[in-house]
């Protein structure tokens, strides 16, 4: 079966760090969101992509976070300096049009 | 702005009942509606997919209903196995001409199968 593939799995990292976490959509899927969960807010779209091009990314602090897609095998979700209150999982899906999308596995992210 | 709430926010049955989970959504324009399955830890597992169009779909024990107008959508899930137990999660897709592909998420329903 084709998944969406993400890394790191795990990622514990002090305040103030860089932490990039990136994406591998299923090959052929035109769309790809970042999601993030916690057990307050579930989840909470922070950006997603069509063609490649960002189409929204309102969810999404600008002040430390950055979404790209530097080519249709990958997608990153960079964030700069990290902070406790990003501590969460981080999933990437990916999707064609019409159809149902599909999740990857996640990364969970610790920030101390 | 779409809002998605699941009730209950958590079940706990015994083997082999019968359920349904719900799912109701604010604004009744939607393009499609996804269910989910979501393990502990584990990523999201796409159950069912409803168009706009469609009243309902089925999966071997599982069936899906959409009453758009209504802004409803139930989960019926048969003969309920230990193995069933997750978190449920409803996600809608807007239906703003075709240009709006995000899903607005409910919070889950935490599903418990006690043998």
């Amino acid at each position: 079966d084709a998944r969406v593939t993400q890394t790191p799995r795990h990622k514990v990292t002090e305040m103030g760090q860089e932490v990039t976490m990136r994406c591998q959509p299923i090959l052929g899927h035109n769309t790809v969101f970042w999601y993030r969960q916690t057990m307050m807010q579930g989840l909470e779209l922070l950006a997603y992509f069509r063609n490649r091009a960002p189409l929204d990314d309102s969810g999404m602090p600008k002040d430390r976070f950055s979404a790209e897609m530097p080519d249709a095998t990958l997608a990153t979700l960079k964030i700069q300096p990290s902070e406790p209150r990003d501590s969460a999982v981080y999933f990437c899906a990916s999707g064609l049009t019409g159809s149902s999308y599909t999740f990857g596995s996640g990364t969970r992210l610790t920030v101390v | 702005k779409q809002e998605v709430t699941q009730i209950p926010a958590a079940l706990s049955v015994p083997e082999g009942e019968n359920l349904v989970l719900n799912c109701s959504f604010t604004d009744s324009a939607i393009y499609n509606l996804q269910w989910f399955r979501q393990d502990p830890g584990k990523g999201l597992t796409s159950l069912l997919l409803i168009q706009s169009s469609q009243r309902e779909q089925t999966s071997g024990r599982l069936n899906a209903s959409l009453d758009k107008s209504s802004g409803r959508s139930t989960l019926y899930i048969a003969a309920s196995q230990p193995g069933d137990s997750a978190t449920y999660l409803c996600a809608v897709r807007q239906d703003s001409g075709g240009s709006n592909y995000k899903l607005t998420f409910g919070k889950g329903t935490l599903l418990t199968v006690n043998p």
